[in-house]
């Protein structure tokens, strides 16, 4: 089984300041790796597929990167409504689709 | 638009059953596979099962095989979780998602990834 981790667990930042999330694989995932936002009481919001394709309506702030065992989230510039949880997740060798642990945005 | 909606949740005692169903609309439905994802309060995510758009193949995560029975009934736009023999451990919110509509590579005829989530339903495994 896929594990993936996420760091940080939790990043402080002020509004307008860019966020950098880190992914990593216990094993190449290719570029098979997505990217979900979830805020508190609601059911998560996929942002990224394939590593760094944004789904449909997600800002240009958001942008992924990544292959093998390593990825990366970016937002620019982060917004009000960005504060939140993000996991990643992949679909290489499966099942099981894993997810990581997730990383919490919170503001500064 | 799209829309998936969850219900059937509830509290249950160890050891009984509970069957969730996820109604969708907005699509058609028969074209697309469709997973369920839990997550424990305070948790992460945990993907449970998935079952093919035809219904023809079913994937369990270990944590559930064998307790679990996803099926889908696409003649009422509606896919199902049968849960038996329920534990303390199965205390979640349960999401329906599709499997994605994206233009990209299937891996065993399947895509992957979560494109469209239902709202949740809250499942609490309690004596």
């Amino acid at each position: 089984e896929i594990v993936l981790t996420q760091s940080p667990a939790t990043l402080s930042l002020s509004p307008g300041e860019r966020a950098t999330l880190s992914c990593r694989a216990t094993q190449s995932v290719s570029t098979y790796l997505a990217w979900y936002q979830q805020k508190p009481g609601q059911a998560p919001r996929l942002l990224i597929y394939d590593a760094s394709n944004r789904a449909t309506g997600i800002p240009a702030r958001f942008s992924g990167s990544g292959s093998g065992t390593d990825f990366t989230l970016t937002i620019s510039s982060l917004e009000p409504e960005d504060f939140a949880v993000y996991y990643c997740q992949h679909r290489s060798n499966w099942p099981p689709f894993t997810f990581g642990p997730g990383t919490k945005v919170d503001i500064k | 638009q799209v829309q998936l909606v969850e219900s059937g949740g509830g509290v249950v005692q160890p050891g009984r059953s509970l069957r969730l169903s996820c109604e969708a609309s907005g699509l058609t439905f028969s074209r697309y596979g469709m997973h369920w994802v839990r997550q424990a309060p305070g948790k992460g995510l945990e993907w449970v099962a998935f079952i093919w758009h035809d219904g023809s193949n079913k994937y369990y995560a270990d944590s559930v095989k064998g307790r679990f029975t996803i099926s889908r009934d696409s003649s009422k736009n509606t896919l199902f979780l049968q849960m038996n023999s329920l534990r303390a451990e199965d205390t979640a919110v349960y999401y329906c998602a599709r499997d994605g509509d994206l233009p990209i590579t299937m891996i065993r005829g399947v895509i992957g990834v979560f494109d469209i989530w239902g709202q949740g339903t809250m499942v609490t495994v309690s004596s």
